[in-house]
């Protein structure tokens, strides 16, 4: 049990355009969803904490104008990037867990390239 | 500020070897420590979570001792194989969220 799986796995954007990640909980009920990126050879990095049917908590520096956090139930979470740029490119992991601060479920991520 | 200190340097062991991993941690009393397993291009998987009033867990060839005094937790593998190598990750639970660690890099080679 305990899959999380996200859509796409990779995209290439032009420069200005949105793009829209799907983190979906497959098989439980995820309390809460977490988006992190994480540059190469870098830890990950907590973007925003995302619980169902109320407003994302942003981490400080994250602008939660260009990251668009949406959870829309108990097993989906989406991240969209705004008017992306080629400093968005990055790989973006979301998890999902039953309980905040126990084990988390990690999607396989998704690499987002921004041309 | 929170800080977590992993070795920074990539771990290289011969196969069947005990690979230890530490985890250092300074301004933070975490109710829980937990290791994860990333390989690259892929999302973290959970290995095992241990609470601050235990001193050890094991899971098959995995032990993770947790020394709250010392705010550091290692993380072993025994007999470790070739397809142990990846990257691991110590994470500390607070708030709501975890903080991770920069991950150590860990190579067996046969």
């Amino acid at each position: 049990g305990a899959v999380v799986s996200q859509h796409p796995s990779w995209v290439i954007c032009k420069s200005g355009t949105s793009v829209k990640i799907e983190c979906r909980s497959l098989d439980f009920q995820a309390t809460t969803m977490f988006w992190y990126r994480q540059f190469p050879k870098q830890s990950l990095m907590l973007m925003a904490t995302s619980n169902e049917g109320s407003k994302a908590t942003y981490e400080q520096g994250v602008e939660k104008d260009k990251f668009l956090i949406n959870h829309a139930s108990l097993t989906l979470s989406t991240l969209t990037v705004t008017s992306a740029h080629p400093e968005d490119s990055s790989f973006y992991i979301c998890s999902a867990c039953r309980d905040p601060n126990r084990e988390q479920y990690f999607g396989p991520g998704t690499r987002l390239t921004v041309t | 500020s929170q800080k977590i200190e992993q070795n920074s340097e990539a771990l290289n062991i011969q196969e069947g070897k005990t690979a230890t991993l530490t985890c250092n941690y300074t301004n933070y009393s975490p109710a829980y420590l937990q290791w994860y397993r990333q390989d690259p291009g892929r999302g973290p998987v959970f290995l095992l979570l241990i609470r601050e009033n235990e001193k050890e867990k094991r899971k098959e060839r995995l032990k993770v001792t947790f020394d709250t005094t010392l705010k550091q937790s290692l993380f072993h593998i025994t007999a470790s194989q070739p397809a142990d190598s990846a990257t691991y990750l110590c994470a500390l639970t607070g708030g709501g969220k975890l903080i991770f660690g920069q991950g150590t890099e860990l190579s067996v080679k046969p």
